[in-house]
């Protein structure tokens, strides 16, 4: 089946610090999401991204499907930032596989 | 508050109880999923309901078992469970073949004791 494989699976930066979080599959795909979970569990859909670039205050994504690889980039991170980052992606309708996520601590 | 609500948010239950998860979106979506998260693994599909019809069970235990009365509600009821299938049940709801993504739930913690 299909692999999505996050990287670094955990991450410390000082406040104010940038960062890039990359998600890599391993076949195509139609649909690509990026999730941010916070630390009481909520999941917050960030970017639906199954190709170019989007951006949304101070994130941004990413998406070469033809090279099978998205990236998230965080800039000017604050506290709040922190929590795990799941991309998603499907080549089916529905049926999105998460990848392991990236654990992001800022701190003060 | 992200339009999908669950309840109740934390659960303990034995292995003979029987228990239900609700999930319910005012978004107009049509379709809702229930997801398992547990600890050090990713996100699990368990199932898929488009227009009140399931569409994919993603080979599920039996003692999990979904209803879907109407687009706007989802329940997941739980029977003689396990300790292992202790979890984050997380809902989410999308319109039709997830365009423009998911909103989840805040989830129910669930510990079977």
């Amino acid at each position: 089946g299909i692999q999505v494989e996050q990287s670094p699976p955990d991450l410390i930066l000082q406040e104010g610090a940038n960062s890039t979080l990359r998600c890599n599959f391993s076949d195509s795909v139609n649909n690509l999401q990026w999730f941010h979970q916070n630390p009481w569990g909520q999941l917050i859909n960030l970017f639906y991204i199954p190709s170019g670039t989007k951006q949304n205050g101070r994130l941004s994504a990413t998406t070469v499907a033809t090279e099978r690889y998205s990236l998230l980039y965080i800039s000017s991170s604050q506290t709040t930032d922190s929590g795990v980052y799941f991309c998603a992606v499907s080549f089916v309708p529905y049926k999105y596989i998460f990848g392991t996520g990236t654990r992001l601590k800022v701190l003060a | 508050e992200t339009g999908v609500t669950q309840t109740p948010r934390h659960l303990v239950m034995g292995m003979t109880n029987k228990k239900s998860l609700k999930c319910e979106q005012h978004l107009g979506h049509n379709a809702m999923y229930w997801y398992k998260q547990s600890a050090k693994k990713p996100l699990e599909l368990m199932f898929v309901y488009n227009f009140k019809e399931q569409t994919e069970n993603n080979s599920v235990p039996s003692r999990f078992s979904p209803e879907c009365p109407n687009s706007s509600h989802l329940f997941l009821h739980l029977h003689t469970l396990q300790p292992e299938d202790s979890a984050l049940y997380l809902c989410a709801s999308s319109r039709l073949g997830g365009a423009d993504g998911y909103t989840f739930g805040s989830g129910t913690r669930l510990t079977v004791v």
